[in-house]
């Protein structure tokens, strides 16, 4: 079946570090990757996506490359803000499947 | 547009009890999902509805049942509640998107603010 690993936290950066968190998954066929970021009290919203190889979703200077001989899609971001703490999740849906696999969620907090 | 919207906010149940807790999207999706969240275990599926008149379970389906009452509305039920079922509450709802070749991708998963159920 459909798994998403990614990196335990919680991770603590000052503001204007550099951030990565770590996924890898396991999929039975060619999924459609994303990361989903959930503010203070709120619910998920999508932060990016990619759905081929190779491809980079961006958003809100946040990038993650879709890499499938690696399994994996990093999300980065290159110089942190307090307004980026949160929970982020990395996620995956297969061809023509109608669900989504989580991982377990990183909790981010910068401070200033 | 109010995107979805989970009804209530907060909820204190005894051990016992029954509950529905709703959800309405306006976005005109045809998907719709019900995710339990759990400190360290991500979100999990409960259950999902692909399309009006279709339910289906997710991961953990067990304690609970939903009904898709229409296209918009989605509701979830603890016949008796118990305390692992305390826990926040999302629900969700999306599209697929067509791709160039034809092959369809599941599209954002647009989620309510949730619903943060006790059990005692």
């Amino acid at each position: 079946g459909n798994s998403v690993t990614q990196m335990e936290g919680p991770v603590t950066l000052s503001e204007e570090a550099f951030l990565t968190i770590n996924c890898t998954y396991t999929a039975t066929g060619y999924p459609s990757l994303f990361w989903y970021v959930q503010y203070p009290g709120e619910g998920l919203q999508l932060l990016l996506k990619a759905t081929k190889a190779d491809d980079k979703g961006s958003n809100k200077g946040f990038e993650a490359t879709y890499r499938k001989e690696t399994t994996s899609f990093h999300l980065e971001k290159g110089s942190v803000q307090v307004s980026d703490s949160a929970v982020y999740f990395c996620a995956l849906s297969d061809l023509d499947d109608y669900k989504l696999s989580f991982g377990a969620g990183t909790t981010v907090t910068v401070r200033a | 547009n109010a995107g979805v919207t989970q009804t209530p906010k907060f909820q204190v149940l005894k051990t016992g009890q029954s509950m529905t807790l709703q959800c309405a999207q306006d976005m005109n999706h045809n998907s719709m999902y019900w995710y339990r969240q759990d400190p360290g275990m991500g979100l999990r599926l409960i259950y999902y509805s692909a399309s009006e008149g279709t339910t289906d379970k997710g991961e953990v389906p067990n304690g609970y049942n939903v009904s898709r009452l229409n296209k918009r509305e989605f509701s979830l039920r603890l016949e008796s509640a118990a305390p692992s079922q305390t826990s926040v509450y999302f629900c969700a709802s999306s599209d697929f998107i067509r791709g160039l070749a034809g092959d369809r991708f599941l599209g954002e998963q647009y989620f309510g603010p949730g619903t943060r159920l006790t059990v005692t």
